[in-house]
């Protein structure tokens, strides 16, 4: 099971980019590196997913470099909404395989 | 995207008594289920992994005859409380995989909080 590790809290203001920072060292060849946004009393929602270079979808980018050791998710312009909990998480390939979930990344927007 | 709903959302029971929670995968099969539990102001931990026709495996620590755990169809999960007491109030999340591409993407549901009094 690879094992993630992300900044505890991160604090920033409406209108800039934010960029968390995941380490996952020992990820597998077929894993693929998820990140989730978790509101208070909810289950973790879906943000993007990707295995390699770059994703981007309406929301946000995902950056991961050639040795996929580690991957980067970037928002665009946050606003007070995106404070939140941010997972990242490294999905196996197998549908059955179980997923650990590390600390997450507490951000907090300021206005 | 995929869907997994739980139900229900909210339940107080008193102690001594069993509550069950579901999780159903909505528009999509999956065979393999599983169940979190979520303090406030800390991370899921996972408690077992839910298997369509077979028995669940639980992660150590977690009691397998408190935490009873059912996957009777493609899209239907149960967790069974027992014998519930108030240290067993807590946020309980259920997550199914979802087949894309050549990989899987993780969808959680709503999660169901769980109150004993």
């Amino acid at each position: 099971l690879a094992k993630t590790t992300q900044p505890i809290s991160m604090d920033s203001y409406e209108g800039q980019e934010v960029n968390i920072t995941c380490s996952h060292n020992n990820i597998a060849t077929n894993d693929y590196i998820t990140w989730y946004q978790q509101f208070p009393s909810q289950g973790p929602r879906f943000i993007i997913q990707g295995y390699k270079t770059k994703v981007t979808n309406e929301v946000a980018s995902l950056f991961i470099p050639a040795d996929r050791k580690s991957s980067t998710l970037s928002l665009p312009r946050v606003s007070l909404s995106d404070t939140a909990v941010y997972y990242c998480l490294v999905v196996p390939g197998s549908s059955a395989s179980k997923i650990i979930f590390g600390s997450g990344t507490r951000l907090s927007i300021r206005p | 995207g995929a869907v997994v709903s739980q139900h229900p959302s909210w339940v107080i029971c008193k102690s001594g008594t069993s509550v069950k929670i579901e999780c159903r995968s909505l528009d999509f099969q999956a065979t393999t289920m599983f169940w979190y539990r979520q303090f406030p102001k800390q991370s899921l931990m996972l408690m077992a992994t839910s298997n369509e026709g077979s028995k669940a495996t639980y992660e150590q620590g977690v009691e397998k005859d408190k935490f009873l755990i059912n996957h009777a169809s493609l899209t239907l999960s149960t967790l069974t409380v027992t014998s519930a007491h108030p240290e067993d109030s807590s946020f309980y999340i259920c997550s199914a995989s979802y087949p894309q591409g050549l990989g899987n993407t993780i969808y959680f549901g709503e999660g169901s909080w769980l109150t004993v009094v």
